[in-house]
């Protein structure tokens, strides 16, 4: 089946600045790469998602970019935010056919 | 649409106790699955349905946890006995493409 690394498990930045976080899969049959959003005590979040025919998509102050020979893909958000703080999980689709198997996730802190 | 509703929200039993984990997709979403989330191994896929029907119930943990999808509105996860160990954050999720995951609020389940 797939397996989905994710890192780092904290990151920690200064409000204003970028924030990346990356994630690898090991399943080249995998087509599809969304990122979810998690506040505490609050249910997973879409927050962008990218399809394997595609290097680069933005919204607003996020992008994720894919490298499907690499078998790597990264979250960028940018102009940090409070709000912006949360854990942050990368996850890849196996080909379609298993559901989604997601990264460890990423704590992100963003200091004031 | 009311999103993905789970019951109860919060579940305390003593180790033994059957725990029944209830969920409603969204209507119309002909996928669904459950997940568990801990600290130690993140969001794992235990099962999922496609059109009522158990297509990969790999990651079930054991034998003492089962699952149903009687009808296109409802689906259950039960434990029979419950342990400590199964103490987590147990989410269901619904999709029409399988891909691209509706979370419900989730049931936090606590095993005394």
């Amino acid at each position: 089946g797939e397996n989905v690394e994710q890192h780092p498990s904290t990151l920690s930045v200064q409000e204003g600045d970028s924030a990346v976080i990356k994630c690898t899969y090991s399943d080249s049959a995998s087509n599809y790469f969304p990122w979810y959003k998690q506040e505490l005590g609050k249910r997973p979040q879409l927050i962008i998602d990218i399809r394997s025919n595609v290097g680069e998509k933005k919204d607003q102050r996020i992008a994720v970019t894919l490298n499907k020979t690499a078998k790597h893909f990264s979250l960028h958000i940018t102009e940090t935010q409070p709000e912006d703080s949360a854990v942050y999980f990368c996850a890849a689709n196996g080909g379609g056919a298993d559901g989604l198997t997601f990264g460890k996730g990423t704590h992100l802190i963003i200091q004031p | 649409d009311a999103g993905v509703i789970q019951s109860p929200r919060h579940e305390v039993t003593e180790m033994g106790q059957e725990v029944t984990l209830r969920c409603k997709p969204i209507s119309g979403h002909n996928s669904l699955f459950w997940y568990r989330q801990t600290m130690m191994r993140g969001l794992e896929l235990l099962i999922y349905f496609n059109n009522n029907v158990p297509i990969d119930d790999s990651g079930m943990p054991e034998d003492r946890f089962s699952a149903k999808m009687p009808n296109a509105s409802f689906s259950t996860l039960k434990i029979q006995p419950s342990e400590p160990r199964d103490s987590a954050v147990y989410f269901c999720a619904s999709t029409e493409d399988r891909n691209v995951l509706t979370f419900g609020a989730g049931s936090r389940l606590t095993v005394l």
